[in-house]
């Protein structure tokens, strides 16, 4: 079965960066794109980017260039996004998930991972 | 950017129809296809996937769940509505890029 298994929680200071994973099972990593999402109480779903794992290419939303980069490790099936230069507005969960290549909606999700930025 | 709009909160009785709209600012159909989705979310929990491209039901949804509309407009319904049903609804686009609606609480009267 699919399973899109995200790295811990995180706690950093502001001005860093973090890495985030996403391992992915059960079916063909380099088949389909892979998601990122921001989820804040205020702000509600955001879309970061996307990846395609066979290529590499990816796309960003233009709030979120600067900030985040994606990249892949095939050997692994992992999925990771960094986010660099981190204030507290940056505190939030970021989910990633399946893409559906040309439909453009996410069929698996990862269980979130929860990053608080605080000095 | 194409701008979704949902309504904040909805309530609805046991048994009842739930309709829970999503409208965008532009047109989101393209060679026949509306890029529109749905998901919910309850607390604590990643999004599932429910409704992918207007009106076709995801793996494993019951078919209580329906989604239909085109251009601008679409609707989630979910007839009968269950307990278990209350939860956040979110609509996407992905016409040009992604962006998701701000959602709608689904809450039990």
């Amino acid at each position: 079965q699919v399973q899109l298994q995200q790295s811990g929680a995180e706690l950093v200071k502001p001005g860093t960066s973090v890495k985030l994973s996403c391992k992915a099972s059960g079916y063909t990593f380099t088949s389909n794109h892979m998601n990122w999402i921001k989820q804040t109480t205020g702000q509600g779903l955001e879309w970061i980017g996307i990846i395609n794992p066979g290529s590499g290419g990816t796309s960003y939303n233009v709030k979120f260039k600067g900030k985040a980069t994606l990249t892949v490790d095939k050997s692994s099936s992992t999925a990771f996004m960094q986010l660099s230069s981190l204030t507290p507005e940056d505190s939030a969960v970021y989910y990633c998930a399946r893409g559906i290549n040309y439909g453009g909606y996410s069929d698996y999700w990862g269980q979130g991972v929860m990053v608080t930025v605080s000095s | 950017d194409i701008v979704l709009t949902q309504s904040p909160a909805l309530a609805v009785s046991l048994g009842q129809r739930a309709t829970i709209s999503c409208k965008t600012n532009q047109n989101v159909d393209y060679y026949g296809n509306s890029y529109m989705h749905w998901y919910q979310q309850k607390p604590g929990q990643q999004p599932k996937l429910l409704i992918y491209l207007a009106s076709n039901l995801a793996s494993g949804i019951p078919a209580r769940f329906s989604g239909r509309g085109s251009g601008t407009d679409f609707t989630l319904t979910i007839d009968p509505v269950e307990a278990d049903d209350t939860a956040t609804y979110y609509c996407q686009q992905s016409r040009n890029l992604y962006t998701f609606g701000a959602g709608t609480k689904l809450e039990l009267k």
